[in-house]
């Protein structure tokens, strides 16, 4: 099955710095990468997903970019705020559609904004 | 429109004991998901329903069985809970398998 690896685990930047998740994944056939926010106490929420036809996705201060042939793909975050401090998973999924495969997601970054 | 609910938000087991959460959706969505979250481990795919009446295995389904009782509701049962099944759950639904997926709000299960 998918395995999806992500680091760091904990990510302290600046307010204003911008702030870089990396991820890898294992199934060569995962076509869809989605990156979730996921406050304390709260439920994840999708800020951002890519497909494997593009190369890169951008919303305002979230970018991703996906590199099929090395099977990795990043979150950029640029002018950090004290609001983006949270826990950030990307996940892959290889379901083309004709069934549920469901997400494998990393084990998350925790993301700290210093003042 | 309330999304994905999930019922009950907390709950506190003792080992051996069974329950059933809940979970419903009023977005339309086929495909509905049970993952669990353990701190440092992220979230593991637990099972899935692809449609109505269609459960597959995830990642992690040992101890536990669904439900897809129709296209809304799609339920959890622990027949014999275990203190290594103290976690918290999340519902979760999408349009298809490859479009953004809604998070219920989850449940915090704790056996003892």
């Amino acid at each position: 099955g998918e395995n999806v690896e992500q680091h760091p685990s904990t990510l302290s930047v600046q307010e204003g710095d911008s702030a870089v998740i990396k991820c890898t994944y294992s199934d060569s056939a995962s076509n869809y990468f989605p990156w979730y926010k996921q406050e304390l106490g709260k439920r994840p929420q999708l800020i951002i997903d890519i497909r494997s036809n593009v190369g890169e996705k951008k919303d305002q201060r979230i970018a991703v970019t996906l590199n099929k042939t090395a099977k990795h793909f990043s979150l950029h975050i640029t002018e950090t705020q004290p609001e983006d401090s949270a826990v950030y998973f990307c996940a892959a999924s290889a379901a083309s559609g004709g069934g549920a495969d469901g997400l494998t997601f990393g084990k998350g970054t925790h993301l700290i904004i210093q003042p | 429109n309330a999304g994905v609910t999930q019922t009950p938000k907390f709950q506190v087991l003792k080992t051996g004991q069974s329950m059933t959460l809940q979970c419903a959706q009023d977005m339309n969505h086929n495909s509905m998901y049970w993952y669990r979250q353990d701190p440092g481990m992220g979230l593991r795919l637990i099972y899935y329903s692809a449609s109505e009446g269609t459960t597959d295995k995830g990642e992690v389904p040992n101890g536990y069985n669904v439900s897809r009782l129709n296209k809304r509701e799609f339920s959890l049962r622990l027949e014999s809970a275990a203190p290594s099944q103290t976690s918290v759950y999340f519902c979760a639904s999408s349009a298809t398998p490859n479009t953004e997926a809604f998070f219920g709000q989850g449940t915090r299960l704790t056996v003892v």
